[in-house]
């Protein structure tokens, strides 16, 4: 009954390979977010989406892509891994875009 | 205390002490914040929240207060307990524009309980 859980936890791939990151969130929230913590544990948002629609996209490089195909689910795909593309991805969720956000356990991304 | 730099400021509290974590932020019209709890390999976990028209408020054993006059936020955290131990962040929700909101974290503080 876990409330936003990502799969996988642990994720090791080579440079320039394609991965994706699946988010789920069973809480009936209608907006979810990605948000990529580095080594320094420096938490920056990514993307956010309200009812399946992008409302934040930050400087984030165009390999990454975002995708909600309904308003439970925000997958992150990512094309042409790099080594700085290395960290933890946490995706969240909130109520409303005003409400306080609620957090996935994160993805580990290490790229080789 | 705090520090800038390369390192994630760490305060070292004793058992059964009080702890108290800052945190500054930057954008005045900031209207909600909150403190999120971090344990080593999970996600943040939310600790309580304040709005801006308050500079109180209590929770079981937590404690925020929030000065906008110097755009102050801390967390005090009462009776601290080795399960306290992990990096507190600070996070303000701000207006960014077109119907949405931003949340934007700060740095983060690593608490240590000594048992």
């Amino acid at each position: 009954d876990t409330a936003v859980s990502q799969t996988p936890k642990y994720l090791v791939t080579q440079m320039g390979n394609d991965k994706s990151i699946k988010c789920e969130q069973n809480l009936g929230h209608d907006t979810m977010y990605w948000y990529k913590q580095d080594s320094k544990k420096f938490l920056k948002i990514m993307f956010s989406y309200n009812n399946k629609e992008l409302i934040i996209n930050e400087t984030v490089p165009n390999r990454f892509s975002p995708k909600s195909p309904d308003k439970a689910h925000l997958n992150l795909h990512i094309n042409s891994l790099e080594l700085g593309d290395s960290a933890v991805y946490f995706c969240a969720s909130s109520r409303t875009i005003n409400t306080e956000a609620f957090f996935g356990q994160g993805t580990r991304l290490t790229v080789v | 205390g705090e520090s800038v730099g390369l390192h994630l400021p760490t305060l070292s509290v004793q058992e059964g002490d009080n702890s108290i974590i800052n945190c500054a932020y930057s954008n005045s019209a900031s209207d909600y914040f909150i403190w999120y709890k971090q344990e080593s390999g999970k996600g943040p976990q939310f600790i309580i929240d304040i709005r801006s028209n308050m500079d109180k408020r209590q929770g079981q054993r937590v404690t925020v207060l929030l000065n906008k006059t110097v755009k102050h936020l801390s967390l005090q955290i009462a009776a601290t307990q080795p399960g306290d131990s992990a990096v507190y962040f600070c996070a303000e929700k701000s207006y960014s524009g077109a119907g949405s909101y931003q949340l934007t974290f700060g740095k983060g503080t690593k608490l240590s309980v000594i048992p």
